[in-house]
């Protein structure tokens, strides 16, 4: 049950786009297509902004799209602005109902 | 409108035990997996525990196995996270939250501060 890999901190100019990696193993990222993301401003609740590798829950703009390549998921986050600027943790289901998170990545729009 | 709202949290010492509760309105709560996931102060989250929709499978973070223990009563909308044994590690807010099927933690509840110190 080790937390996925992300990196600490990502920016982007407003227009921009910023891409978070989350890297994790065969048994969990790897394993299974069950890796969500959230978005969480300072104080929040986390909010959940992607499911199931790719998949947008309805209200969450098309500028945000996930995707996985073998122990690898990735969360783009395109034509930047200034309310994206939060903390990105992803989720990956790891068998026997159990979840892991990432460490986080705080996203600053410069 | 899906809501999750947690109480119980609060200052316990050392060795000490305390019950969180979450109140679910807005959907059928008595259909879906819960959960409970933490967050210590300027940290990530931590994913603690899931229960199933009968309360007949339940699952635990390693760190928290044999400390913790979750349970959920359908008829009253609500799920419990009972804590014994607590340690300064434990210091977090915990957050309520929907497993959603498809797979995902889709609604959370707003936290409940932890403090375990002495």
């Amino acid at each position: 049950q080790s937390a996925l890999t992300q990196p600490p901190s990502a920016s982007g100019s407003p227009g921009q786009s910023v891409t978070i990696s989350c890297t994790g193993t065969s048994s969990d990222v790897g394993g299974y297509n069950y890796v969500s993301w959230y978005q969480q401003h300072p104080g929040k609740a986390p909010k959940l902004i992607i499911y199931e590798v790719t998949k947008r829950p309805s209200g969450v703009p098309d500028r945000f799209s996930g995707s996985k390549s073998g122990n690898t998921a990735s969360l783009t986050v395109s034509g930047l602005q200034a309310e994206d600027e939060a903390d990105y943790y992803c989720s990956s289901y790891a068998g026997n109902n159990i979840f892991v998170f990432g460490i986080g990545t705080k996203v600053t729009v410069l | 409108e899906v809501q999750l709202v947690e109480s119980g949290g609060g200052l316990v010492q050392p060795g000490g035990s305390l019950r969180l509760s979450c109140a679910a309105s807005g959907f059928t709560f008595s259909t879906y997996w819960m959960s409970w996931v933490r967050q210590a102060p300027g940290k990530g989250l931590e994913w603690v525990a899931n229960m199933k929709q009968d309360g007949s499978e339940k699952y635990y973070v390693d760190s928290v196995n044999g400390r913790f223990t979750i349970s959920r009563d359908n008829t009253k909308n609500s799920v419990y996270l009972e804590m014994n044994s607590l340690r300064a590690e434990d210091t977090a807010v915990y957050f309520c939250a929907r497993l959603g099927v498809p797979v995902g933690f889709d609604y959370w509840g707003q936290g409940t501060l932890v403090t375990v110190s002495s």
